[in-house]
């Protein structure tokens, strides 16, 4: 079975902190996702990776990097967290040419 | 990709069937009809996917009308467990970049 982990199920950081997510994948997939996901706004596509040392933007980019160094990690970075990224975090896995999508347990990050 | 249109929340008996519709009137001959769900506190999981035939498998049917522009997924026998949020997404299959979600519908499966 694919397995996607995440880091940490709760987070808690403050204010202005730089916060790493990692998220892992055990499948030898190529392509590497990270989601937000708000009550009411369903999932919001922050970042993806095709590739190793690759990233393309999704539909929500500010305040977020990423970064994949090797092929089966994929971490999301927020470099001075703020209040409103507080969220629901989730990874994603797929392969290539490979319909079915796998997801993380997802993050819960609250910033206070 | 072809932006889909869900009804926002569904209600259904246990044991009924579930019937959630989707428009995606502005789908294009290439892209293909997937269905997702989300169960409370967990990722996303892949249902179903389809081009233009009907498709079923263990989980559910899918039905796609002939001119493309909606679906319908379909649990049989809907049981409390299937109480979750419901995406549809349209996309072309060998897309090797986003899958974007949109906020689904909501189906509460009522004892």
């Amino acid at each position: 079975d694919v397995k996607v982990t995440q880091s940490s199920r709760y987070l808690v950081k403050r204010t202005g902190e730089k916060v790493f997510l990692e998220c892992v994948q055990d499948m030898d997939h190529e392509n590497m996702f990270w989601y937000r996901q708000d009550p009411g706004l369903g999932l919001r596509l922050i970042y993806f990776s095709y590739d190793v040392k690759m990233k393309e933007k999704g539909d929500i980019p500010e305040g977020y990097s990423v970064s994949r160094e090797k092929k089966e990690r994929f971490s999301l970075i927020l470099e001075s967290a703020s209040t409103n990224q507080t969220s629901m975090y989730l990874c994603a896995s797929r392969g290539q040419g490979v319909y079915e999508q796998y997801f993380g347990p997802g993050t819960r990050l609250t910033v206070t | 990709d072809a932006k889909t249109t869900q009804p926002t929340s569904m209600d259904c008996a246990e044991g009924r069937a579930a019937n959630l519709p989707c428009n995606h009137s502005t789908i294009s001959g290439n892209e293909y009809v997937y269905w997702y769900r989300q169960i409370h506190s967990q990722g996303p999981q892949y249902i179903i996917h389809g081009l233009k035939n009907n498709e079923t498998n263990e989980m559910a049917s899918l039905i796609i009308t002939e001119d493309r522009k909606s679906s319908t997924l379909i649990l049989p026998h809907a049981t409390l467990r299937d109480t979750a949020v419901y995406y549809c997404i349209v996309r072309v299959k060998y897309n090797n970049n986003d899958m974007r979600f949109g906020a689904g519908t909501r189906l509460t499966v009522k004892p």
